[in-house]
């Protein structure tokens, strides 16, 4: 049972380039997530999305696109890649939303960096 | 507002129990209160999770204050693998957009 899958583990990116930081997930989980954790914080939500075809913006959506076109798969798209966006990525899922008996699942994450 | 209070930072010797706090005074009657753990460069393992009641699982227990302002996460032994950011967050609304904020690193000793 792999559970969510984060692709690349680590990737270093200049200015300007873009990239697409790949998720999946084999728990037939409706509820998908991206988190960012800059050094020394929390959490930050991105994006999310609640089933296949939905998505909607989290707390720090500028600069990320996001896309759902199945249910195991959620990619994160940076278009034009920027120091700022130098952090820690985590993708997540969860069976239903928090509040009922659904935790999340977390991947490993991806370390990206932007020069 | 959705954010809670938790220490920067916690000791603790192994073997002994960890009583980990956390302040949700603003919390309404249907937040759920969730518990997560982070390991050095891992992503958050869940812990625990409750509502009203007090919950014990195989990793913790969970104590929530009758008037639901606060709760404590418990872990009855700690060992160096407890060693570990613990956050603590409040479940508002549809439950879609979850908050973390800086949690409490646990440092765990001989």
């Amino acid at each position: 049972n792999a559970g969510v899958t984060q692709t690349p583990k680590f990737r270093i990116l200049k200015i300007g380039q873009s990239m697409t930081l790949q998720c999946t997930q084999d728990m037939n989980h409706n509820y998908m997530y991206w988190y960012r954790q800059d050094p020394g914080m929390g959490l930050k939500l991105i994006y999310y999305s609640v089933g296949a075809g939905i998505t909607d913006k989290g707390e720090v959506p500028n600069g990320y696109n996001v896309s759902r076109s199945t249910t195991e798969d959620f990619p994160l798209r940076l278009e034009l890649a920027a120091p700022s966006q130098t952090s820690v990525y985590f993708c997540a899922s969860s069976l239903s939303a928090g509040y009922h008996n659904s935790p999340l699942h977390f991947g490993n994450g991806t370390r990206l960096t932007v020069t | 507002d959705a954010k809670t209070t938790q220490p920067n930072s916690m000791e603790s010797n192994e073997e002994e129990p960890v009583h980990l706090p956390c302040n949700h005074s603003t919390i309404s009657g249907t937040d759920y209160i969730h518990w997560y753990r982070q390991l050095p460069s891992q992503g958050p393992e869940y812990v625990i999770h409750g509502l009203t009641s007090n919950v014990n699982n195989r990793m913790a227990s969970l104590a929530i204050a009758e008037d639901r302002k606060s709760s404590t996460l418990i872990l009855h032994r700690a060992t160096l693998r407890d060693a570990a950011v613990y956050y603590c967050i409040r479940i508002t609304g549809g439950g879609n957009k979850l908050t973390f904020g800086t949690g409490t690193q646990l440092k765990v000793e001989l």
